[in-house]
């Protein structure tokens, strides 16, 4: 069964909004990672957090990590017309080799 | 800007026909991974390499193999594609020590057998 899930499934907002997803796990990890994936492109790395970090942010991104309740967010602040894509989640399990486990994503539309 | 390339970008290809689907790159990674992607769906990991000679399954069972003779280059054969095996194949790449990294990918290849 898959490792992460996010939810929403589906997100539509207007610019300048606040988006938040969520993803939650299942198993306990060494970092846990956001990526963007725009319409049918390769993904791109926006954010690590490892599993002794709760909070980080990187530009108008914020990220944070909740290892008890196994759980993570991404909120983008300000959201603008060009952070319309899909967004996923992706774990690094630990204990076993280094590979990721992605979840399901979230497809965010923002409106101009 | 990518530093890893999949060619080719998108290939519709008749069922039977043998296939390979490349990938590079250009960092010195020594860690390379293929995703598989339905559309709107989550990546599946198929195969992964921590170096030359080295390759190993992933989660999801694939009839595709790969190969690792050089470093760069990683890439992915179909002896003999079917419709089943329509999907967008992504390839990645991540630094060669620890697990704190995130990965790069390339921009997919997207195939469809008919």
């Amino acid at each position: 069964s898959q490792q992460g899930e996010e939810d929403p499934q589906a997100l539509s907002i207007q610019e300048g909004e606040n988006a938040t997803m969520n993803c939650s796990y299942k198993t306990s990890i060494n970092n846990l990672q956001w990526y963007r994936q725009n319409s049918g492109r390769g993904l791109v790395h926006l954010i690590l957090i490892r599993s002794n970090e709760r909070e980080k942010h990187s530009g108008r991104l914020r990220v944070t990590l909740d290892t008890s309740k196994k759980s993570s967010s991404l909120l983008i602040t300000a959201s603008r017309a060009a952070d319309t894509a899909s967004y996923f989640c992706a774990t690094v399990v630990r204990g076993r080799y280094s590979t990721l486990t992605f979840g399901k994503g979230t497809m965010l539309l923002v409106s101009p | 800007e990518a530093d890893i390339y999949q060619t080719p970008r998108y290939l519709v290809i008749g069922t039977g026909k043998k296939i390979t689907l490349e990938c590079s790159q250009t960092m010195g990674h020594d860690k390379m991974y293929w995703y598989q992607q339905d559309p709107g769906m989550e990546l599946h990991l198929i195969h992964y390499s921590y170096g030359v000679n080295s390759t190993e399954k992933g989660d999801l069972s694939s009839e595709s193999t790969v190969s690792r003779i050089r470093t760069e280059h990683f890439p992915l054969t179909l002896e003999s594609a079917r419709p089943s095996h329509t999907s967008q194949y992504l390839c990645a790449s991540s630094e060669s020590v620890g697990s704190n990294y995130g990965y790069t990918f390339g921009s997919g290849t997207r195939l469809t057998v008919v």
